[in-house]
């Protein structure tokens, strides 16, 4: 199967820095990757649609100037939590599928702390 | 009512059981269906996509229903290591976005 990656594959950090967390599909290339966020046994949340060479399109509820994703090519979607602070910890995932494809793939997650 | 639901669970069941899930969804033109398979701490990984005509695989059969707008999975003989969080995904009709219901818990004991 389609193969796709995320680093860092976990961060510690302090409250006020930013993250950046890129997704990347190693094998196939992807026009439309997905950004989650599961707090502890929670179910998968999804936080935006991140659009190759266009704007993302967040979901209700999550801040887009919080939450910036960059989708600069076809494999590659990065995340960055601006600012984040210690309600923002949680495990996020991203995923994505091949054109043509409905199957997710998904990256390994990245389990962020901020302290 | 959510798009897409689940029972939470947990269901607790000792090796060897049969246990069954079922999750419904309420867009009636949704077209694509999946089961994953989500262990502690980790993402999801698909385990078997649903099929109008039904699909097997070994111990896992998995229906779709479209009249009473449901799927389920059924799992025989379980194993210790079927213990995990079982994610239903829906893709909706007329859209691109997958669609996950909270995830039911099983957990197989000895």
């Amino acid at each position: 199967g389609a193969v796709v990656s995320q680093h860092p594959s976990r961060v510690i950090c302090k409250s006020g820095t930013s993250v950046k967390i890129e997704c990347r599909s190693l094998d196939f290339q992807a026009t439309t990757m997905f950004w989650y966020r599961q707090f502890p046994k929670q179910s998968l949340m999804l936080m935006a649609t991140s659009n190759e060479g266009s704007k993302a399109t967040y979901e209700q509820g999550v801040e887009k100037d919080k939450f910036l994703i960059n989708h600069a090519s076809l494999t590659l979607s990065t995340l960055t939590v601006t600012s984040a602070h210690p309600e923002d910890s949680s495990f996020y995932i991203c995923s994505a599928s091949p054109v043509g494809d409905d199957e997710q793939f998904f990256g390994p997650g990245t389990r962020l702390t901020v302290l | 009512r959510k798009e897409v639901e689940q029972d939470p669970g947990p269901f607790n069941v000792p090796e060897g059981a049969t246990v069954a899930f079922n999750c419904t969804y309420s867009n009636s033109a949704s077209q694509s269906f999946f089961w994953y398979r989500q262990d502690c701490r980790k993402e999801p990984k698909l385990l078997m996509s649903v099929y109008s005509s039904g699909n097997e695989d070994g111990r896992f059969t998995a229906q779709l229903n479209r009249a009473s707008q449901y799927i389920s999975l059924l799992i025989r003989d379980s194993k210790l290591s079927d213990s995990a969080t079982y994610l239903c995904v829906v893709i909706p009709g007329g859209s691109y976005i997958p669609t996950f219901g909270r995830g039911t818990s099983l957990i197989v004991h000895p």
